[in-house]
């Protein structure tokens, strides 16, 4: 059974520029989460969807956004890149609530 | 506002050493807490997942333990191995309304450094 996929793994973007990132969740698994992982900060919860349709949000600014697709498939985007946008960006997939929650191996953005 | 403190924040043991690892959380209303392992410069891999109901669960040489009472968890290492050395994450799923999953609050993780 396949894991969670991220894509790219590694991405270099220059500032001002938009990013979309990718995440197949694993089969059978509708709810997809986005989390951003830096030194400072450690892991901060961006957005969840589920059924083509955020849940939840977290308290990023308004530049991040995501969509989720009929296959579960979800983008997340990021305009106006900024220097400090630059992190681990890691996608979980979760089968239902009260489930665990697994984590694809993430995509590591670097904002120049 | 869900909070989750590790302690240590890294630890470093001989090998063949049993450890605990320690986790707090400061709101009880939780569907689960997970415990990860990180190797640098990757994702997460799921360790252990005890649901608000469980006391304790057991794989291999893990063992977690949760008091959603008083808001705390461990992670009992057995017999540790080098090719235990990794960040360990605590992750609590706080109840949400609606037919949102809730979202992961992360600690800041334990640095674990066992050498033989």
């Amino acid at each position: 059974k396949a894991g969670v996929t991220q894509t790219p793994r590694y991405l270099i973007k220059t500032r001002g520029q938009q990013v979309t990132l990718s995440c197949s969740p694993i089969s059978g698994h509708r709810s997809v989460s986005w989390y951003q992982q830096t030194p400072g900060q450690g892991l901060q919860f961006l957005f969840e969807y589920f059924s083509e349709t955020q849940r939840n949000k977290g308290n990023f600014p308004g530049r991040f956004s995501g969509r989720q697709f009929s296959n579960s498939r979800s983008e997340m985007n990021v305009s106006t890149l900024e220097l400090g946008d630059s992190a681990l960006y890691l996608c979980a997939s979760s089968l239902a609530k009260g489930r665990g929650s697994f984590f694809g191996q993430g995509t590591r953005l670097t904002v120049v | 506002k869900q909070e989750v403190t590790q302690i240590p924040a890294a630890l470093s043991v001989p090998e063949g050493e049993n450890l605990v690892l320690n986790c707090s959380f400061t709101d009880s209303a939780i569907y689960n807490l997970q415990w990860f392992r990180q190797d640098p410069g990757k994702g997460l891999t799921s360790l252990l997942l005890i649901q608000s109901s469980q006391r304790e669960q057991t794989s291999g040489r893990l063992n977690a333990s949760l008091d959603k009472s008083s808001g705390r968890s461990t992670l009992y290492i057995a017999a540790s191995q080098p090719g235990d050395s990794a960040t360990y994450l605590c992750a609590v799923r706080s109840r949400a309304g609606g037919t949102s999953y809730g979202k992961l609050t992360f600690g800041q993780g334990t640095i674990l450094t066992v050498h033989p």
